[in-house]
């Protein structure tokens, strides 16, 4: 039941903005992205959410397209330890069973 | 301030013995939840503990699992008579409110624990 799309890999160059595509056509009117990632034997670790509009934290941006059905977070310089698997996940506010697809592998090469 | 820790990291048991894992949740956060993670099979739920509430065991997988939380904040998860396949890294995760109010759930750095 894969409520989300992503590509399984992508490089990206260190100090260079990762974009990584999340697709989820399927959303509902009262689901938010959420993002996290897992470095390597690490717990995953919350990076950002969104609703409708766009967001900024420390960590990142979250770009959502104006029908919801695809967003894009954007690590805008990545380091070498931004290095891990970044999951997409859609969920409601009171869905709190989180449940994560296979994500993607990022890998940043000096 | 400090985040979600579990202890141990790394638990290694013989097949038949019994384990505690512990979990420490964010200061003054009421709801904790626990997953388990495999290699292959993704992230899945066990159980959520809010504040005096009953609670949801339904990700349980079988009776040898039990976990409590004790004072509204420490969980232990209790795994009797572990299978070889009880290994897996088990996470801990809690948020500020119950899990209605849909707030982010931060996790610990999980438990590796490793069934021979």
């Amino acid at each position: 039941d894969a409520k989300t799309t992503q590509p399984p890999s992508m490089d990206c160059a260190e100090g260079r903005a990762a974009n990584l595509p999340c697709n989820h056509s399927t959303i509902s009117g009262n689901e938010y992205v959420y993002w996290y990632r897992q470095i390597h034997s690490q717990g995953p670790q919350y990076i950002i959410h969104g609703l409708k509009n766009n967001e900024t934290n420390e960590m990142a941006s979250l770009i959502i397209t104006e029908d919801r059905k695809s967003s894009t977070l954007i690590l805008p310089h990545a380091t070498l330890r931004d290095t891990a698997v970044y999951y997409c996940i859609v969920r409601a506010s009171n869905d709190y069973k989180l449940s994560f697809g296979a994500g993607t592998t990022v890998t940043v090469r000096a | 301030g400090a985040g979600v820790s579990q202890s141990p990291s790394n638990k290694v048991t013989e097949k038949g013995k019994d384990v505690e894992l512990r979990c420490d949740p964010i200061s003054g956060h009421t709801a904790l939840y626990w997953y388990r993670q495999s290699l292959g099979q993704g992230l899945e739920f066990l159980i959520y503990f809010q504040g005096n509430s009953a609670p949801d065991k339904s990700g349980l997988p079988s009776d040898r699992f039990s976990a409590e939380r004790t004072g509204g904040s420490v969980s232990t998860l209790t795994i009797q008579r572990t299978q070889q396949e009880d290994s897996a890294v088990y996470l801990c995760a809690s948020t500020r409110r119950g899990a209605a109010q849909g707030d982010t759930q931060y996790f610990g750095p999980g438990t590796r624990l490793t069934v021979l």
